[in-house]
């Protein structure tokens, strides 16, 4: 079963606009953490922000925050005031905890472009 | 400060060869996993380790070992590379706790099978 899903596989936003990526998860565990990466066409991966399943807040990192919606198992990564630098592949990624460790499993992406 | 070190960077095989890909890492990190990244996939993790000696399956694991005799290492291994492991290959790290413990990659691998 999938587990992480990004239903969007591009987005186009206007430079110094906000744009939102969509996340949703599956899991049975309640204590799990969801991450973001950024990969630009240079390919190295870059971690961008974290969210733990307990945090009560929505963790925000600079110009990204992320919309976190336990009961709807979402984490919306969210980018405020877009550069044309955002132009990336943005994956969202969960960490589930079990007894012996912990895997950490991605989704397919979004590739983000950013117009001037 | 090296962090998570993959090698080789590209690699051509021909259907049939063996070879390993390299990795390490110098965080002490107990977790290590491989994954591999496809168009349109995402990246789907191929083995993981949570510690010397022990290894576990991940999404897509036919077609390569791992193992893992040191906290550093955790080479991955195609013992009959085919045309569908065409790829690129990423090696991760990370701590095991609770919290956010970021996964550090390595540069990659892009693997073609020809």
């Amino acid at each position: 079963a999938q587990k992480i899903t990004q239903t969007q596989p591009g987005m186009f936003v206007q430079e110094k606009e906000a744009v939102t990526l969509d996340c949703t998860y599956d899991t049975s565990d309640q204590s799990y953490g969801l991450f973001w990466y950024k990969q630009p066409s240079s390919g190295e991966m870059i971690f961008l922000i974290y969210q733990g399943s307990y945090d009560e807040q929505n963790a925000t990192e600079g110009r990204y925050s992320l919309n976190f919606q336990k009961a709807r198992k979402s984490a919306n990564l969210v980018i405020s005031a877009s550069q044309l630098g955002d132009s990336a592949m943005y994956f969202c990624a969960m960490r589930e905890y079990m007894e012996y460790g912990n895997k950490l499993v991605f989704g397919a992406g979004t590739i983000l472009r950013v117009k001037s | 400060n090296a962090g998570v070190t993959q090698t080789p960077k590209f690699q051509v095989l021909k259907t049939g060869q063996s070879m390993t890909l390299q990795c390490a890492q110098d965080m002490n990190h107990e977790y290590m996993s491989w994954y591999r990244q496809d168009p349109g996939m995402g990246l789907r993790l191929i083995h993981y380790s949570v510690g010397a000696g022990i290894t576990d399956q991940g999404e897509v694991p036919n077609g390569y070992n791992v193992s893992r005799s040191t906290t550093e290492d955790f080479p991955l291994r195609l013992l009959s590379a085919a045309p569908s492991q065409t790829s690129v290959y990423f090696c991760a790290s990370s701590g095991m706790g609770r919290g956010s413990t970021e996964a550090f990659f390595g540069q990659g691998t892009r693997l073609t099978v020809v």
